[in-house]
């Protein structure tokens, strides 16, 4: 199994600021993966994270926009850049684990 | 590109009926997990299905993968409130895609 934690818990931020979100798991994995849900909805891949290689997005998401750091194999982060009202959400990362998916508890992104 | 569908989008229910939803690939999938997220929480696994055809059980819930790899289903039978949440079903293609999820709610 895979305990992961994330932190901030929930965060209101201001349009045009920045926040980073971090995540960190209990134990070595190849793969980490950020998604996105929005109130009610369904779970939206933004990028995977390989420690030591750049992420790779899925169509919709830009580097520039929600850039990823992968730094060791227990850690990441991804920032939610030049933030707008539409970017108010859940965001969660997620590893693989023995053929399980493991999921933080998130992080609740408001923007005002 | 690939999409999951899964229906329905709610179902309320008496404690002690059955319920399923179920969920449709527009593509053949590598395989297919389920996940319960209860509300204010966040998704859990519930299994991974591999194998064309295949049926897994976990006390009450079965979970069915279709022959062709594209659709599945999963059935509560007599359901207990503990069972409320969104369920969802993934399919892994190139990515993890994930269905928009079935809310169950019981009354009892």
């Amino acid at each position: 199994s895979a305990v992961i934690s994330q932190k901030p818990s929930r965060d209101i931020c201001q349009r045009g600021t920045s926040l980073t979100i971090q995540c960190q798991v209990d134990s070595q994995v190849t793969m980490m993966f950020w998604y996105r849900q929005q109130p009610g909805q369904s779970l939206t891949l933004i990028a995977t994270a390989n420690q030591g290689s750049e992420a790779t997005y899925e169509s919709g998401f830009v580097i520039d926009k929600f850039p990823i750091s992968r730094p060791n194999l227990t850690f990441s982060t991804l920032t939610v850049s030049n933030m707008s009202p539409e970017d108010s959400s859940i965001y969660l990362c997620s590893v693989e684990s023995g053929h399980e998916q493991y999921f933080g508890p998130g992080t609740r992104l408001t923007v005002t | 590109g690939q999409q999951v569908m899964q229906i329905p989008q709610y179902q309320h229910v008496q404690e002690g009926e059955d319920f399923t939803t179920y969920c449709n690939s527009s593509t053949t999938l590598s395989n297919i997990q389920w996940y319960k997220q209860r509300p204010g929480g966040h998704p859990v696994f519930l299994i991974q299905l591999v194998k064309s055809g295949e049926v897994k059980k976990q006390k009450r819930l079965t979970f069915q993968f279709g022959e062709a790899k594209k659709n599945s289903s999963l059935h509560i039978t007599a359901t207990q409130t503990t069972d409320v949440g969104t369920y969802f079903c993934a399919g892994a293609g190139t990515a993890l895609i994930f269905g928009k999820g079935t809310t169950l709610s019981v009354s009892s």
